[in-house]
Formats: structure tokens, C-alpha cells, sequence
């Protein structure tokens, strides 16, 4: 069965520093998508960063990059330079390709707060 | 405007009562689909339309619940016989493909709380 891992609820980082988010998946299909998603206290769902199960190389987007490592089936989320703004929920979600829906698996998510 | 929206905000309604929750999605994007997240959980896939397809209702929970989307844009979820354990908060998300590597857009999400 198709699973997303995220086996820390809650994550503290001092401001500037960087922080690895950790997230695992698991699925049989050779064809997948991995996304990370933001949520602030707010509510709303923010897209961060995507990988690709053929991507030979890690995603990155500002100061967001995606550690995957196939072999191991985990795609952990570095922030660097934490900032007091990053404070929020973060949830990391598959896609398979065998359906190529778009329809997303999550985790339980981690909130991570950031300390002045 | 320009992101995805839904209403109300909030809903608070009574154990047995029917409840609309309206999404509308960004302009141009094919495909739409329902999440429920109960409180400090992760998001659960409740259904999916594409385009002009027959939508994909694998996780509706009940049949209680049900959705439709008219003329390939705006969506509204139905529950039907409100529980408690329908509280949530749901969020609709649209894409512009619908496909396994396409970002999906996220709605601020109608909270619903069944007294």
C-alpha cells in the first residue's frame, strides 16, 4: 500500500539555522511524484518544492531543498536559513504515476518552530 | 481573483442537517479535488474530478457524502445527515493538468463543525 511517513511531530530550529525535515514513503510503483507542502496557522495549503522518481538530480527552490534518496525511499525537506516565518505545519505528499491523477498521499505532517 | 476559493469560511450546523460546501477553482485548470483534514491530522483524498471524466469517488467515506462539479469549474461537496465526526476542515485544490507532476493549488478551506 502507498504511505507517506513523517515520524516527527513537532521540530525546533533557532532562527538561521537549518533544519532536515524527515519524510519516507512507500510504494511499488516505479513512477511517483514527492511534494512538500507548507501550512501555516492560517489554514492554507502552500506548494514548496517537487521531485520527480526519475530526477537525477535534488530539487531545490530558494532555501528549500528536497534530500531523496531513491534506494532508501525517503525525500527529506532542508530549509535553510531558518526564518520566524517558517513557522507552520509542513507535510510532505506523493503522487503515483500508474494513475497519474495528481491526487496526493500525505503524512501526518511536522510542525516546526522557529525560535528567535 | 486569482487562487482557488471556497465558502463559506466557516460552517457550524446541527447533527442530522445537509451542508453545501462550494469550491472554485483557479480559471483553465482541468482538474479539481476534495481533501478533509481532522484536527492536527494529515489530508484525506475524498474525490477528483478531470475535465469531462467521470470523477473518482474512491474516497468518499460514506454515502453521505457526495459531489459534483457543473460546466468544468465550480464544485460543490454535500453531506448529507451531518455527524459529529464530520467535522473537519475541507479543502478543495484544483491543478492545471491533474497529472502526477503537477502542483496542485490549494482553496483556504471551509471549516465545518457538526454540534
Amino acid at each position: 500500500a502507498q504511505k507517506i511517513t513523517q515520524t516527527q511531530p513537532g521540530m525546533f530550529v533557532q532562527e538561521k539555522e537549518a533544519v532536515t525535515l524527515d519524510c519516507t514513503y512507500d510504494t511499488s510503483d516505479p513512477s511517483y511524484g514527492l511534494f512538500w507542502y507548507k501550512q501555516p496557522s492560517s489554514g492554507e495549503m502552500i506548494f514548496l518544492i517537487y521531485q520527480g522518481s526519475y530526477d537525477q538530480q535534488n530539487a531545490t527552490e530558494g532555501r528549500y531543498s528536497l534530500n531523496f534518496q531513491k534506494a532508501r525511499k525517503s525525500a527529506n525537506l532542508v530549509i535553510s536559513a531558518s526564518q520566524l516565518g517558517d513557522s507552520a505545519m509542513y507535510f510532505c505528499a506523493m503522487t503515483l504515476g500508474s494513475s497519474n491523477t495528481g491526487k496526493l498521499i500525505f503524512g501526518q505532517g511536522t510542525t516546526l518552530q522557529v525560535k528567535p | 481573483g486569482a487562487g482557488v476559493s471556497q465558502s463559506p469560511s466557516n460552517k457550524v450546523t446541527e447533527k442530522g442537517k445537509d451542508v453545501e460546501l462550494r469550491c472554485d477553482p483557479i480559471s483553465g485548470h482541468t482538474a479539481l479535488y476534495w481533501y478533509r483534514q481532522s484536527l492536527g491530522q494529515g489530508l484525506e483524498f475524498l474525490i477528483y474530478f478531470q475535465g469531462n471524466s467521470a470523477p473518482d469517488k474512491s474516497g468518499l467515506p460514506s454515502d453521505r457524502f457526495s459531489a459534483e462539479r457543473t460546466g468544468g469549474s465550480v464544485s460543490t461537496l454535500t453531506i448529507q445527515r451531518t455527524q459529529q465526526e464530520d467535522s473537519a476542515v475541507y479543502l478543495c485544490a484544483s491543478s492545471l493538468q491533474g497529472t502526477s507532476n503537477t502542483e496542485a493549488f490549494f482553496g483556504q478551506g471551509t471549516r465545518l463543525t457538526v454540534v
